[in-house]
């Protein structure tokens, strides 16, 4: 089954303790990409990754780094993670397509709290 | 940035009847992708219908329509004869190459 998995889907924290959120996809998509969602603002891109060590910041990457070492994995990470950054976080992946006209595919969010 | 709107923060509808979802957008751009996602209370971000800027015919999936406008910058999605099943959150989204914006979403319910 073509999926986007995510983990872990919840996670309770405290400041600065440093997380990883993972994400891997079965689908060998070149495109990857991070998003954080809150009420109220829809949802915002973190990073994005075209393929293999290629990555690139979206609208809010502040607070968060990632790698892609491998084509199917592309994690998360919160070296020093703050309450601001309490939020749901989505992964989604695509192929390349014609100039971006295919779709992502979303995996099932990480609902991640930090106190 | 690139800017996407959604007026409606909610939204109903009667079971069978017809719903239109309003978004607008801001771009400079000619090249571009214009997407619908609906997000159950399950979470998951579904594809709803997609649209191609440079495609002047509106895209249709079933019961999913748009009206794309391009020189106004409008998007809006119109289901048609709504289901329980369609009730959740939509967003709207915009990509242009590989950068995507989304909307704050519109809740829709649909009453029975």
């Amino acid at each position: 089954e073509a999926q986007v998995t995510q983990n872990p889907r919840y996670l309770i924290t405290v400041t600065g303790k440093k997380l990883t959120v993972t994400c891997s996809q079965n689908m060998n998509h070149e495109y990857m990409s991070w998003y954080r969602q809150d009420p109220g603002l829809g949802l915002r891109q973190i990073y994005y990754s075209m393929n293999v060590e290629v990555t690139d910041k979206g609208d809010v990457p502040e607070g968060y780094k990632v790698s892609r070492k491998e084509k199917r994995n592309f994690p998360l990470i919160l070296e020093s993670p703050s309450p601001n950054q309490t939020s749901l976080y989505f992964c989604a992946s695509s192929t390349h397509g014609t100039g971006g006209s295919q779709p992502q595919h979303f995996g099932d969010g990480t609902r991640l709290s930090i106190l | 940035a690139q800017t996407v709107t959604q007026s409606q923060p909610e939204m109903s509808v009667q079971e069978a009847e017809t719903v239109t979802l309003s978004c607008t957008y801001d771009t400079s751009e000619s090249d571009y992708y214009l997407f619908w996602y609906k997000q159950p209370p399950s979470r998951q971000m579904i594809l709803v219908i997609r649209q191609e800027a440079y495609k002047q015919q509106n895209a249709t999936e079933n019961r999913f329509s748009v009206n794309f406008q391009k020189a106004a910058k409008s998007f809006s999605l119109k289901i048609s004869d709504s289901q329980l099943g369609d009730a959740a959150m939509y967003f709207c989204a915009y990509r242009r190459m590989n950068q995507f914006y989304f909307g704050t979403g519109t809740s829709l319910t649909v009453i029975p």
